[in-house]
């Protein structure tokens, strides 16, 4: 089980920049999420898909983010432009089915450093 | 009011020890509860799921009591291995028939040799 893999593991980029995190959910996962974490305002939900559909995307910040599921193995969030306040750990999770009986798996992360 | 709080701690505590969390959430609707443990630079990984009697995982004890909605982890003789942040997590109610999970900040836990 190769687990939720995301990529790049580690992003500095400057102010105004293009940013795109990458995550591949867990084969058979049909559920996939995006958090990100600050010490400020810990684990924050950005963004969910059920069946590649998104269902909520309340917590998006503003209209610089966006995000994609084009296929069932395979989503990207994209900043554009990016801003220092961005910066923060961006987790990517997913899970089986469409509720939360038995949690969910997160991938190791992205650590995005805008400058 | 923060959909689920916390003691952010720290808690210092002796190995061997026994230590209790607690976290309160403000839905009375959720249903599914969690605790999680995020090591230091580490990813969130499930704990244990809490359920509504109770529940035991070797050396921890989750409890749930929906009417003061309040969730609480108990660990016994603590180990050094212990030292970690716990995140309590509910889960919440979206559209479309589907729902995610909420996480509190976290309690961090130290375990002193």
């Amino acid at each position: 089980d190769a687990g939720v893999i995301q990529s790049p593991r580690h992003e500095v980029t400057e102010m105004g920049q293009e940013v795109t995190l990458r995550c591949k959910p867990i084969s058979g996962h049909n559920s996939l999420f995006w958090y990100r974490q600050t010490m400020m305002r810990g684990l924050e939900l950005l963004i969910y898909f059920n069946n590649n559909v998104p269902i909520d995307d309340s917590g998006m910040p503003e209209d610089r983010f966006s995000a994609k599921m084009p296929n069932a193995s395979f989503s990207t969030l994209k900043i554009q432009p990016s801003e220092p306040r961005d910066s923060a750990v961006y987790f990517c999770a997913s899970r089986v089915g469409a509720f939360s009986n038995y949690g969910y798996t997160f991938g190791s992360g992205t650590r995005l450093t805008v400058v | 009011r923060k959909e689920v709080e916390q003691d952010p701690g720290p808690f210092n505590v002796p190995e061997g020890a026994t230590v209790a969390f607690n976290c309160t959430y403000s839905n009375s609707a959720s249903q599914s509860f969690f605790w999680y443990r995020q090591d230091c630079r580490k990813e969130p990984k499930l704990l244990m799921s809490v359920y509504s009697s109770g529940n035991e995982d070797g050396r921890f004890t989750a409890q749930l009591n929906r009417a003061s909605q309040y969730i609480s982890l108990l660990i016994r003789d603590s180990k050094l291995s212990d030292s970690a942040t716990y995140l309590c997590v509910v889960n919440i109610l979206t559209g479309g028939g589907a729902d995610g999970l909420t996480f509190g900040k976290g309690t961090h836990l130290i375990i002193q040799p």
